[in-house]
């Protein structure tokens, strides 16, 4: 079955320091990855894909992820946190299950304290 | 910020009511969704359409019904609402032509139904 899983439901970091917010899949064929991060009241906002290419993948507000096939998982990583980081974040993938759709994960909630 | 838009963000009314929560984008997407989201959880696709006259429902079943008579509006009704349609619903678009993929989405409408 194609899935996407986020192992925690909450990741608590001091800000200043590294962050890494996990996730993994499940598809066949190629994957396409994604990572949204929602901020309290709003829509969700899209921060980074990957689609092929580099493994490593730079988005919005200095996150990036990294790509690892043999390990199935698109974990996102910041290298300093920001307590205006603090959110809600999503991974998702495009994936065929009777035609093209993006499944979500269950969200990861991040808090960075000052 | 994404050209999507979504009417009202909040809306409080009485059980039995008929509601209609707008949708409309700029961007000349032919792909939008529809998700159900209780706050600060995972999202559910409940319609999502591929083009004018188009609609399907998604992986949770709802009472709601969609329309897509224009390309940029995809609004969403709920003819008779009760409380457990109290929920935050997020609307979403998407380039099926450009081979992007990620979604934009709005603001979200926050629904209770007393």
């Amino acid at each position: 079955a194609q899935s996407v899983a986020q192992p925690e439901d909450q990741v608590n970091v001091a800000e200043g320091n590294p962050l890494t917010v996990k996730c993994t899949y499940s598809v066949s064929g190629n994957p396409y990855l994604f990572w949204y991060v929602q901020y309290p009241n709003r829509g969700l906002q899209f921060l980074l894909k990957y689609i092929t290419g580099d493994n490593l993948v730079k988005g919005s507000y200095g996150f990036e992820a990294e790509f690892n096939k043999s390990q199935t998982s698109f974990h996102l990583k910041k290298p300093s946190a920001l307590v205006s980081d603090s959110a809600l974040y999503f991974c998702a993938v495009r994936a065929y299950t009777g035609g093209f759709k993006t499944i979500f994960g269950a969200g990861t909630r991040l808090f960075v304290k000052a | 910020e994404a050209d999507i838009y979504q009417t009202p963000r909040y809306l409080v009314i009485g059980t039995g009511k008929k509601i209609t929560l707008e949708c409309s984008q700029t961007m000349g997407h032919d792909k939008m969704y529809w998700y159900q989201q209780d706050p600060g959880m995972e999202l559910h696709l409940i319609h999502y359409s591929y083009g004018v006259n188009s609609t399907e429902k998604g992986d949770l079943s709802s009472e709601s019904t969609v329309s897509r008579i224009r390309t940029e509006h995809f609004p969403l009704t709920l003819e008779s609402a009760r409380p457990s349609h109290t929920s935050q619903y997020l609307c979403a678009s998407s380039d099926g032509t450009s081979q992007i993929y990620e979604q934009y989405f709005g603001p979200g409408t926050r629904l209770t139904v007393t």
